[in-house]
């Protein structure tokens, strides 16, 4: 699976848009992009994933680069309740021996402030 | 409806002890993943089972570890005379299909293991 980078960490002022970056420049053409997040204390949460077009669900929207090489997850109006650990993961649906495992990196850690 | 839970939340053990983790995936899920998460790291894949079978078990650091999941739903992760790298929180999750599509992983919340 294609290697992620995330800033380390991020503020955001609650209701304002939180948008987190990922570089993900050696993709390739049959991997996709997941996001998960993790609040403290807990397992990580799924939020999104998408191939190339963007997506949209109610907790979150993806924007994939054109080249695929880079996307930002968009906490439209983010609340303190978003504060948590975010891992973007770039994984292939192709079957193999992959089954499915997760590789996180580090993350980026959103605060979000009142 | 209950998602998928774990036991025993904490567990403190002494260097050399054996300790068993237990999971209960979502009913009717085929798929169960086993992750380590150290300390202000992500969680790193251990193994995964698809129903009774472990088809992957490249994640596991050493012959101490050991997991089954012999009816194809609760599964135990079982560590043997632990040592003070074994000190992380495992993470167990699960999907309702195979791992070769995409289903979204639920995950537990996690047994936090301190060996002293």
């Amino acid at each position: 699976d294609a290697k992620t980078t995330q800033p380390p960490s991020m503020d955001c002022a609650e209701g304002r848009a939180a948008n987190l970056p990922c570089n993900h420049s050696t993709i390739s053409g049959n991997e996709y992009v997941y996001w998960y997040r993790q609040i403290h204390s807990q397992g990580p949460q799924y939020i999104i994933h998408g191939l190339k077009n963007n997506e949209t669900n109610e907790m979150a929207s993806l924007i994939i680069t054109e080249d695929r090489k880079s996307s930002t997850l968009i906490l439209p109006h983010a609340t303190l309740r978003d504060t948590a650990v975010y891992y973007c993961i770039v994984r292939s649906n192709a079957g193999g021996t992959s089954y499915g495992k997760l590789t996180f990196g580090q993350g980026t850690i959103l605060t979000v402030h009142p | 409806g209950a998602g998928v839970s774990q036991s025993p939340r904490y567990k403190v053990a002494k260097r050399g002890q054996d300790v068993a983790l237990r999971c209960d995936p979502i009913s009717g899920h085929v798929s169960l993943f086993w992750y380590q998460q150290a300390l202000g790291q992500g969680p790193e894949f251990l193994t995964y089972f698809q129903n009774e079978a472990q088809l992957d078990k490249s994640g596991l650091p050493s012959d101490r570890f050991f997991a089954e999941r012999p009816e194809g739903s609760v599964s135990t992760l079982k560590i043997q005379r632990t040592q003070q790298e074994d000190s992380a929180v495992y993470l167990c999750a699960s999907s309702v299909g195979s791992a070769t599509e995409f289903y979204e992983q639920y995950f537990g919340p996690g047994t936090r293991l301190t060996v002293t």
